[in-house]
């Protein structure tokens, strides 16, 4: 089974400007989630999608959103970019039953650096 | 409040020495604790752990869970420079219903292994 993807790989934005980040799941898999990862912060959750619903959500202002497909495929955006913003996005599908721990998969990440 | 605790921050040992890492946590509605392996880019898995005093084990790395003490911890033998990554540990609770399940990582323990 091909893994978790993500695309783009790498971005480079200026503040102010709004960005998309996609992620490709497992096949099969029906979660998704997003997470942010920077030095000092560690993995920082921003949200999980499920059946195109969002299901989970983390403390991140309304500038970072996202959307499932009803596909499993999710996008991630961010608008009004700040500086702060710079991180790499990591995105972690699982099949998502709900009925209880399933092991997240990792994609790549998405490495966005914001001037 | 959820949190993860992982220590230490940082660790530097030799080829061929054993490292302990640990990961306590306090967490409503604990069910899962999860260690996964990053080096540069997205984690991959390791272990999960759901049962107290049942050793996982793959490999040199074994893992124990501790559901008494709120703890865990993370073995590698006769360590490898292939094992130089940050390990990351993530403990999954909340309730299954709603937007309550989340998983709370923590920061990470960096280990270096020198030739």
């Amino acid at each position: 089974k091909a893994g978790v993807t993500q695309t783009p790989r790498y971005l480079i934005k200026t503040r102010g400007q709004q960005v998309t980040l996609s992620c490709s799941p497992i096949s099969g898999h029906r979660s998704v989630s997003w997470y942010q990862q920077t030095p000092g912060q560690g993995l920082q959750f921003l949200f999980e999608y499920f059946s195109e619903t969002q299901r989970n959500k983390g403390n991140f202002p309304g500038r970072f959103s996202g959307r499932q497909f009803s596909n499993s495929r999710s996008e991630m955006n961010v608008s009004t970019l700040e500086l702060g913003d710079s991180a790499l996005y990591l995105c972690a599908s699982s099949l998502g039953s709900g009925s209880g721990m399933e092991t997240q998969y990792f994609g790549p990440g998405t490495r966005l650096l914001v001037l | 409040e959820d949190k993860v605790v992982q220590s230490p921050l940082s660790l530097v040992v030799h080829e061929g020495d054993t490292v302990t890492l640990n990961c306590s946590y306090e967490v409503t509605n604990f069910r899962s604790l999860l260690w996964y392996k990053q080096e540069k880019k997205a984690p991959t898995f390791l272990f999960m752990l759901t049962s107290s005093g049942i050793e996982k084990k793959s490999g040199r790395l074994s893992s124990i869970l501790d559901k008494k003490e709120l703890f865990s911890i993370l073995n590698i033998t006769a360590t490898q420079t292939g094992d130089s990554a940050v390990y990351l540990c993530a403990v999954e609770g909340g309730s299954n219903a709603g937007n309550n399940r989340k998983l709370i990582w923590g920061l990470g323990t960096s280990l270096a292994v020198n030739p």
